[in-house]
């Protein structure tokens, strides 16, 4: 079962930007370090971020991640087709000494 | 270049038993933790287990707690997955994921072997 909750679904006209919000508890997200997964269909999932923020090598500027108290929120800007993918956070959980994904946001471009 | 593959998915019936295997190249194998990771047909990704860089330490998902056994060999720079008393429900895509540096994070991710569960 997922821990951390995700919007179904957010949607966006090229160029637009979205943000998609990813809620926890102080278990997991309030005090450990979330990441951010990208997985377009039928294909592997990516890592976008870790450590809340960081980039890897590779990942756009156009990405942003950020995180305050028990929510993460990750911000696409320029939105472009290729972005249209499913994305998801994913911490570790110190109380069920597990690693929780959230349950996944669609991004729709209009 | 670093990577991780998997292999070892199959058709298999519920109640029997299944071994996975990811073997890692490009990196110090182990000098990192590893992660599987499932996900089911149409489903969002699922944690299922971590072990620990010198395979001494363990964690698993709650949904698979006392079927699913990982382990490694270092010298093999391999990470298995020991899949017994297997359910439909454990039907899914398995990935394998190398642990980051610096957290739990999965920075590096294999393409998948497919689990089918069904009599």
């Amino acid at each position: 079962q997922s821990v951390l909750t995700q919007p179904p679904s957010v949607s966006a006209a090229p160029g637009q930007k979205v943000t998609i919000s990813c809620s926890g508890t102080t278990s997991n997200v309030g005090n450990n370090f979330v990441a951010w997964y990208q997985q377009v269909a039928g294909t592997t999932p990516k890592l976008l971020f870790y450590d809340n923020y960081k980039r890897p090598s590779g990942i756009p500027d156009r990405f942003s991640g950020s995180k305050s108290g028990t929510s993460a929120t990750l911000g696409i800007t320029g939105l472009q087709t290729g972005d249209e993918a499913d994305y998801y956070c994913g911490a570790w959980d110190s109380s069920l000494s597990a690693y929780v994904f959230g349950t996944g946001t669609r991004v729709i471009v209009l | 270049q670093v990577q991780v593959v998997e292999s070892g998915g199959g058709v298999v019936q519920p109640g029997r038993s299944l071994r996975l295997s990811c073997a890692a190249s490009g990196f110090r194998f182990s000098g990192y933790a590893m992660h599987w990771v499932r996900q089911a047909p149409g489903k969002g990704l699922e944690w299922v287990a971590t072990i620990s860089y010198d395979g001494n330490n363990q964690y698993y998902g709650d949904s698979v707690k006392g079927r699913l056994i990982i382990f490694r060999d270092n010298s093999e720079n391999t990470v298995y997955l020991q899949m017994t008393s297997l359910r439909v429900e454990d039907t899914a895509v398995y990935y394998c994921a190398k642990m980051g540096i610096s957290g739990y994070y999965a920075d590096v991710w294999g393409n998948g072997t497919t689990v089918t569960v069904s009599s």
